[in-house]
């Protein structure tokens, strides 16, 4: 029962264009969204998140937008770079939980940006 | 601050042996967690705790035990290796109170095979 589903387990993006990564849930408690960057042998490091009353959230180069009534978020990184290349994690959390910690993991998407 | 500290980062087992998976946090953070990783899929969360002296079951806890006597260290320990186990395993922890929360900090992972 995969409550949290990223359908592209891949993406190649050319430096300085857009890359859009896509999320969708089915659990109608999850009240933040967080997105999960990672690199190889290391271990994830948190990049943004966004509250389930907000529809965009934007931190530098990366936004989130989310739409709570198709329950899906993108994650937006313009312009993208090298550094960028990494695997992305989106990663709800349930209002039942005070925790930041106890999340329900995509299964990533791999982002790789080409000179 | 050295931040999540895992050791092992390497071991291969046999099929039935033991052993434990060692996580430290220099943070003073409330919250530890273990997530496993399987190929191709996202983190599922095994054990976590609140607080020194209290645990509880994540998702996928069978085969596993855990204990919390510090604030600093929350070991998981694997009794019967099975193959099925063969994973990265995260340890994580966060700072959650009625007033503050922080997100989740990963250590670097250890790769676990059982042969």
């Amino acid at each position: 029962d995969q409550q949290v589903k990223q359908n592209s387990p891949s993406l190649s993006v050319q430096e300085g264009r857009i890359s859009i990564l896509n999320c969708d849930y089915t659990n109608s408690m999850f009240d933040y969204f967080l997105w999960y960057k990672k690199y190889p042998a290391e271990g994830p490091t948190f990049l943004i998140s966004i509250s389930s009353i907000k529809d965009k959230n934007e931190d530098g180069r990366f936004t989130v937008f989310l739409n709570k009534s198709a329950k899906h978020l993108s994650l937006h990184i313009v312009p993208s770079q090298p550094g960028d290349s990494a695997v992305y994690f989106c990663a709800p959390r349930e209002m039942t939980t005070d925790s930041w910690g106890k999340l329900q993991f995509g299964a990533g998407t791999q982002v790789v940006v080409t000179p | 601050n050295a931040g999540v500290t895992q050791t092992p980062k390497f071991r291969i087992l046999k099929i039935g042996q033991s052993m434990t998976l060692q996580c430290t946090q220099d943070m003073n953070h409330n919250y530890m967690y273990w997530y496993r990783q399987d190929p191709g899929m996202g983190l599922k969360l095994i054990y976590y705790s609140v607080g020194a002296g209290i645990t509880d079951k994540g998702e996928v806890p069978n085969g596993y035990n855990v204990s919390r006597s510090t604030t600093e260290d929350f070991p998981l320990r694997l009794e019967l290796a099975a193959p099925s186990q063969t994973s990265v395993y995260f340890c994580a922890s966060s700072y959650s109170t009625a007033s503050v929360n922080t997100e989740a900090f990963f250590g670097q992972g250890t790769r676990l095979t059982v042969v």
